[in-house]
Protein backbone atom coordinates (compact mmCIF):
# COMPACT_ATOMS: atom_id res chain seq x y z
CA UNK A 1 0.00 0.00 0.00
CA UNK A 2 0.84 3.67 -0.05
CA UNK A 3 2.88 4.91 3.02
CA UNK A 4 4.85 8.47 3.20
CA UNK A 5 7.94 8.45 5.70
CA UNK A 6 9.07 12.29 7.04
CA UNK A 7 11.95 13.00 9.19
CA UNK A 8 11.36 13.53 12.87
CA UNK A 9 11.23 16.24 14.89
CA UNK A 10 10.90 18.26 16.61
CA UNK A 11 13.26 20.77 14.42
CA UNK A 12 14.17 23.94 16.31
CA UNK A 13 15.50 26.45 14.61
CA UNK A 14 16.81 30.41 14.58
CA UNK A 15 14.94 32.81 12.51
CA UNK A 16 16.25 33.01 8.82
CA UNK A 17 17.94 30.16 8.92
CA UNK A 18 17.18 27.19 6.10
CA UNK A 19 14.92 24.42 6.69
CA UNK A 20 14.87 21.36 4.69
CA UNK A 21 12.22 18.35 5.94
CA UNK A 22 12.71 15.23 4.19
CA UNK A 23 10.26 13.47 2.96
CA UNK A 24 10.56 9.87 1.17
CA UNK A 25 7.23 7.66 -0.29
CA UNK A 26 6.19 4.53 -1.54
CA UNK A 27 3.20 4.25 -4.25
CA UNK A 28 2.16 2.79 -6.92
CA UNK A 29 1.30 4.56 -10.31
CA UNK A 30 2.15 8.24 -9.96
CA UNK A 31 0.70 10.05 -7.06
CA UNK A 32 0.17 13.37 -6.49
CA UNK A 33 2.24 14.59 -3.56
CA UNK A 34 1.36 17.33 -0.62
CA UNK A 35 2.84 19.49 1.80
CA UNK A 36 0.17 20.18 4.28
CA UNK A 37 0.63 22.31 7.67
CA UNK A 38 -0.71 23.17 10.62
CA UNK A 39 -0.56 25.77 12.75
CA UNK A 40 -1.01 26.19 16.72
CA UNK A 41 -5.05 25.50 17.03
CA UNK A 42 -5.76 25.40 13.45
CA UNK A 43 -6.97 22.84 11.19
CA UNK A 44 -4.63 21.19 8.27
CA UNK A 45 -4.34 23.06 5.31
CA UNK A 46 -2.43 22.67 1.86
CA UNK A 47 0.36 24.71 1.53
CA UNK A 48 1.96 23.20 -1.43
CA UNK A 49 1.69 19.99 -4.05
CA UNK A 50 3.01 18.61 -7.40
CA UNK A 51 1.37 16.13 -9.51
CA UNK A 52 4.43 15.03 -11.69
CA UNK A 53 7.88 14.09 -11.81
CA UNK A 54 10.14 16.71 -11.83
CA UNK A 55 7.27 19.68 -10.85
CA UNK A 56 8.07 22.37 -8.20
CA UNK A 57 5.49 23.11 -5.58
CA UNK A 58 5.39 26.44 -3.52
CA UNK A 59 4.00 28.96 -1.82
CA UNK A 60 5.07 31.31 1.13
CA UNK A 61 8.26 31.24 0.56
CA UNK A 62 8.39 27.05 0.66
CA UNK A 63 9.21 24.98 -2.10
CA UNK A 64 9.38 20.98 -2.53
CA UNK A 65 10.43 19.17 -6.01
CA UNK A 66 8.69 15.91 -6.75
CA UNK A 67 12.08 13.92 -7.09
CA UNK A 68 10.64 10.21 -8.84
CA UNK A 69 13.60 8.60 -9.22
CA UNK A 70 14.28 9.13 -5.56
CA UNK A 71 10.55 8.62 -4.14
CA UNK A 72 11.09 12.31 -2.42
CA UNK A 73 9.44 15.18 -2.14
CA UNK A 74 11.91 17.61 0.84
CA UNK A 75 10.12 20.63 1.66
CA UNK A 76 12.69 23.50 1.87
CA UNK A 77 12.63 27.37 3.07
CA UNK A 78 15.34 29.54 2.49
CA UNK A 79 14.91 31.93 5.69
CA UNK A 80 11.92 30.72 8.42
CA UNK A 81 10.05 33.01 10.15
CA UNK A 82 8.82 32.84 14.11
CA UNK A 83 5.01 32.35 12.25
CA UNK A 84 6.48 29.19 10.46
CA UNK A 85 6.04 27.41 13.47
CA UNK A 86 3.74 24.55 13.06
CA UNK A 87 3.73 20.96 12.16
CA UNK A 88 4.17 20.10 8.89
CA UNK A 89 2.95 16.67 7.31
CA UNK A 90 3.92 14.98 3.79
CA UNK A 91 1.25 13.26 1.94
CA UNK A 92 0.37 11.61 -1.07
CA UNK A 93 -2.95 11.53 -3.28
CA UNK A 94 -3.74 8.04 -5.57
CA UNK A 95 -6.35 8.55 -7.58
CA UNK A 96 -7.44 5.20 -7.53
CA UNK A 97 -7.80 4.75 -3.58
CA UNK A 98 -9.67 8.51 -3.47
CA UNK A 99 -7.63 9.32 -0.19
CA UNK A 100 -4.71 11.35 1.39
CA UNK A 101 -2.03 9.25 2.74
CA UNK A 102 -0.30 11.26 5.65
CA UNK A 103 3.02 11.01 7.41
CA UNK A 104 3.59 12.01 10.80
CA UNK A 105 4.41 15.08 10.95
CA UNK A 106 7.23 17.10 11.19
CA UNK A 107 7.02 20.11 14.11
CA UNK A 108 8.87 22.95 13.74
CA UNK A 109 9.85 25.77 16.20
CA UNK A 110 11.45 28.86 14.73
CA UNK A 111 13.08 30.99 17.40
CA UNK A 112 13.79 34.67 17.49
CA UNK B 1 -17.27 29.38 1.03
CA UNK B 2 -17.92 29.35 5.23
CA UNK B 3 -14.98 26.15 5.33
CA UNK B 4 -15.56 22.70 6.67
CA UNK B 5 -17.44 22.87 9.67
CA UNK B 6 -17.29 20.55 12.59
CA UNK B 7 -19.07 19.86 16.06
CA UNK B 8 -18.62 19.80 18.54
CA UNK B 9 -15.06 20.58 18.78
CA UNK B 10 -14.56 18.46 22.01
CA UNK B 11 -16.36 15.87 23.63
CA UNK B 12 -15.66 13.92 26.83
CA UNK B 13 -17.37 11.16 27.68
CA UNK B 14 -17.39 7.80 29.94
CA UNK B 15 -16.17 4.42 28.36
CA UNK B 16 -18.75 2.78 27.28
CA UNK B 17 -20.91 5.73 26.39
CA UNK B 18 -22.19 6.09 22.48
CA UNK B 19 -20.97 9.41 21.07
CA UNK B 20 -21.77 11.29 17.65
CA UNK B 21 -19.84 14.03 16.06
CA UNK B 22 -20.98 16.11 12.71
CA UNK B 23 -19.26 17.36 9.56
CA UNK B 24 -20.58 19.71 7.42
CA UNK B 25 -18.57 19.84 4.26
CA UNK B 26 -17.77 22.92 1.85
CA UNK B 27 -21.35 22.98 -0.03
CA UNK B 28 -20.75 22.08 -3.19
CA UNK B 29 -18.42 19.05 -2.41
CA UNK B 30 -19.53 15.86 -2.97
CA UNK B 31 -16.25 14.00 -1.47
CA UNK B 32 -16.35 13.48 1.83
CA UNK B 33 -13.42 11.82 4.08
CA UNK B 34 -13.08 10.99 7.74
CA UNK B 35 -9.61 10.58 9.27
CA UNK B 36 -8.76 10.53 13.06
CA UNK B 37 -5.29 11.93 14.41
CA UNK B 38 -3.54 10.87 17.92
CA UNK B 39 -0.61 13.06 19.19
CA UNK B 40 2.42 13.01 17.19
CA UNK B 41 1.10 11.33 14.37
CA UNK B 42 -0.62 12.25 11.24
CA UNK B 43 -4.08 11.83 10.11
CA UNK B 44 -5.27 8.15 8.99
CA UNK B 45 -7.63 7.70 7.40
CA UNK B 46 -10.97 5.83 8.25
CA UNK B 47 -13.91 6.48 5.17
CA UNK B 48 -15.04 7.94 2.48
CA UNK B 49 -17.70 9.13 0.99
CA UNK B 50 -18.66 10.20 -2.51
CA UNK B 51 -22.25 11.99 -2.49
CA UNK B 52 -24.33 9.72 0.12
CA UNK B 53 -22.49 6.81 -0.84
CA UNK B 54 -19.68 5.15 1.53
CA UNK B 55 -17.18 3.84 -1.01
CA UNK B 56 -14.13 2.61 1.02
CA UNK B 57 -13.75 1.98 4.91
CA UNK B 58 -10.24 1.67 6.59
CA UNK B 59 -9.80 -1.86 8.37
CA UNK B 60 -8.77 0.57 11.54
CA UNK B 61 -12.64 1.51 11.57
CA UNK B 62 -13.91 -1.44 13.90
CA UNK B 63 -17.65 -2.75 13.87
CA UNK B 64 -18.14 -0.06 16.86
CA UNK B 65 -17.80 2.77 14.39
CA UNK B 66 -20.32 3.62 11.53
CA UNK B 67 -20.44 6.73 9.27
CA UNK B 68 -23.42 8.02 7.46
CA UNK B 69 -24.16 10.63 4.91
CA UNK B 70 -27.76 11.36 3.97
CA UNK B 71 -28.43 12.94 1.35
CA UNK B 72 -25.17 13.56 0.52
CA UNK B 73 -24.40 16.95 2.52
CA UNK B 74 -23.81 16.82 5.98
CA UNK B 75 -22.08 13.56 7.41
CA UNK B 76 -22.03 11.80 10.49
CA UNK B 77 -19.62 9.63 12.66
CA UNK B 78 -20.56 7.24 15.48
CA UNK B 79 -18.58 5.21 18.09
CA UNK B 80 -20.68 3.23 20.12
CA UNK B 81 -19.05 1.78 23.37
CA UNK B 82 -16.08 3.93 23.53
CA UNK B 83 -13.21 3.08 24.58
CA UNK B 84 -10.37 4.69 26.09
CA UNK B 85 -8.42 3.93 22.50
CA UNK B 86 -10.83 5.87 20.55
CA UNK B 87 -9.62 9.13 22.48
CA UNK B 88 -8.36 11.02 19.47
CA UNK B 89 -8.74 13.95 17.29
CA UNK B 90 -11.78 13.48 14.22
CA UNK B 91 -10.73 15.21 11.11
CA UNK B 92 -13.32 15.62 8.73
CA UNK B 93 -12.37 16.90 5.31
CA UNK B 94 -14.18 17.67 2.28
CA UNK B 95 -12.92 17.93 -1.65
CA UNK B 96 -14.62 18.76 -5.11
CA UNK B 97 -15.86 16.42 -7.95
CA UNK B 98 -12.95 16.81 -9.97
CA UNK B 99 -10.84 14.15 -9.10
CA UNK B 100 -7.91 15.58 -10.87
CA UNK B 101 -8.04 17.99 -7.97
CA UNK B 102 -7.05 16.36 -4.77
CA UNK B 103 -6.84 19.28 -2.49
CA UNK B 104 -8.41 18.66 0.61
CA UNK B 105 -10.18 21.11 2.84
CA UNK B 106 -9.90 20.44 6.58
CA UNK B 107 -11.86 21.06 9.41
CA UNK B 108 -10.73 22.21 12.66
CA UNK B 109 -11.58 18.71 14.22
CA UNK B 110 -13.53 16.87 16.94
CA UNK B 111 -10.93 16.04 20.44
CA UNK B 112 -12.75 13.31 21.96
CA UNK B 113 -11.35 12.00 25.20
CA UNK B 114 -12.80 8.88 26.78
CA UNK B 115 -12.59 8.51 30.40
Amino acid sequence: GNSVTQMEGPVTLSEEAFLTINCTYTATGYPSLFWYVQYPGEGLQLLLKATKADDKGSNKGFEATYRKETTSFHLEKGSVQVSDSAVYFCALYSGGYQKVTFGTGTKLQVIP
Amino acid sequence: DTGVSQNPRHKITKRGQNVTFRCDPISEHNRLYWYRQTLGQGPEFLTYFQNEAQLEKSRLLSDRFSAERPKGSFSTLEIQRTEQGDSAMYLCASAGSDRRNEKLFFGSGTQLSVL
